[in-house]
């Protein structure tokens, strides 16, 4: 069983669209987070969620909205999307929150903005 | 403000040659220390990580770090290169006051050469 999945793995999408990652995890964990990783790899926290609530929102843009129904589940939909959004996703989860607690993540998803 | 820097891109390495992938960082507080590795087009997996007590952590796959607090460094080792470790390596810190936010390096592309 996949620990952190997340769904789609790959999306293209033209500009101005809205689109919607879903990510679940069945670990038991009480935080999730959502990663962006750009073109030069570099990663970066956009949001972490602890026990449903946000705890963490990294200057992220309006148009980016982290839902959070239950928690096992951290979804991201992002409105008017622009070229500049394409990048891979990363949802991942802990037990806690920080203290060195081991953070794991999903696949990835790979965000195309044409 | 906390950093992590990651000395070395790219490092290219023979089979069976050691491995070395340079990490320093940079934290007001004590820090918790991870390396994490990417395949391509995967999610990153936990190599190991330093929270307290043994300065010298092993993890997965034959490499191991070492907790250099004088020196401010994490640098990654394994003995002997397999061309099967040819990845993106990560490392990150985890300086916060309890919000999970991991602060990534720049990452280090591993090249191994029959």
């Amino acid at each position: 069983d996949t620990a952190v999945s997340q769904t789609p793995k790959y999306l293209v999408t033209q500009m101005g669209n809205d689109k919607s990652i879903k990510c679940e995890q069945n670990l038991g964990h009480d935080t999730m987070y959502w990663y962006k990783q750009d073109s030069k790899k570099f990663l970066k926290i956009m949001f972490s969620y602890n026990n449903k609530e946000l705890i963490i929102n990294e200057t992220v843009p309006n148009r980016f909205s982290p839902k959070s129904p239950d928690k096992a589940h951290l979804n991201l939909h992002i409105n008017s999307l622009e070229l500049g959004d394409s990048a891979v996703y990363f949802c991942a989860s802990s037990q806690g929150i920080g203290s060195g607690n081991t953070i794991y993540f999903g696949e990835g998803s790979w965000l195309t903005v044409v | 403000a906390q950093s992590v820097t990651q000395l070395g891109s790219h490092v290219s390495v023979s089979e069976g040659a050691l491995v070395l992938l340079r990490c320093n960082y940079s934290s007001s507080v004590p820090p918790y220390l991870f390396w994490y590795v990417q395949y391509p087009n995967q999610g990153l997996q936990l190599l190991l990580k330093y929270t307290t007590g043994a300065t010298l952590v092993k993890g997965i796959n034959g490499f191991e770090a070492e907790f250099k607090k004088s020196e401010t460094s994490f640098h990654l080792t394994k003995p002997s290169a397999h061309m099967s470790d040819a990845a993106e390596y990560f490392c990150a810190l985890d300086g916060s006051s309890n919000t999970g936010k991991l602060i990534f390096g720049q990452g280090t592309t591993l090249q191994v050469k029959p």
